[in-house]
């Protein structure tokens, strides 16, 4: 167990519906990166925050959005979702950023299936 | 942008014997961080071995070592004594602090199979 929860397992939605994955970090831990693993794209990040701030973006598209609230934990939002979303979506926690290496610990990740 | 290449889509080695997969990645930087994670039929991501690209020693973590070759841009991990346990997913990773604040860039993969 990584410490790191992510809610929730499975999701299963429509096309064009909207969905919010949350994650909950490491405690102590500031930084949140969220990752898409799919057949298509492999594992890419998306984006990452850092204690509230966004901090780096990789491949997110625009319809897909995140935040994380003062309690540090953090939400991806997927809207108008076509199939190609279907994916298994991870949160990783990490302590600091900036200051070089820190290590990532991987939550279970959420399995959403768009139909 | 940086690049992470795994040639090897699938592997096969015998219990008690050793595997290397391979991982090639491109970047201009100096100053990086290498890492092999395994996902196993869980799906839950773990980390292997980590290698700060500054240290010439190649790391080692138990029965898992890599050979590092900064100048051929190659991270390759052995897996010793292989065990049934070992039959995952194996992802080469590469990080640096330049533009993706120290985000994971991941290869393809490589499904090693271990039979008994």
């Amino acid at each position: 167990d990584s410490g790191v929860t992510q809610t929730p397992k499975h999701l299963i939605t429509a096309t064009g519906q909207r969905v919010t994955l949350r994650c909950s970090p490491r405690s102590g831990d500031l930084s949140v990166y969220w990752y898409q693993q799919s057949l298509d794209q492999g594992l890419q990040f998306l984006i990452q925050y850092y204690n509230g701030e966004e901090r780096a973006k990789g491949n997110i598209l625009e319809r897909f959005s995140a935040q994380q609230f003062p309690d540090l934990h953090s939400e991806l939002n997927l809207s108008s979702l076509e199939l190609g979303d279907s994916a298994l979506y991870f949160c990783a926690s990490s302590v600091f950023q900036g200051l070089g290496y820190n290590e990532q610990f991987f939550g279970p990740g959420t399995r959403l299936t768009v139909l | 942008a940086q690049t992470v290449t795994q040639s090897q889509p699938e592997m096969s080695v015998q219990e008690a014997e050793t595997v290397t997969l391979s991982c090639t990645y491109d970047t201009s930087e100096s100053d990086y961080y290498l890492f092999w994670y395994k996902q196993p039929p869980s799906r839950q991501m773990i980390l292997v071995i980590r290698q700060e690209a500054y240290k010439q020693q190649n790391a080692t973590e138990n029965r898992f070592s890599v050979n590092f070759q900064k100048a051929a841009k190659s991270f390759s991990l052995k897996i010793s004594d292989s065990q049934l346990g070992d039959a995952a997913m194996y992802f080469c990773a590469y990080m640096d602090g330049s533009n993706s604040g120290y985000a994971l860039n991941f290869g393809k993969g490589t499904s090693l199979l271990v039979t008994p």
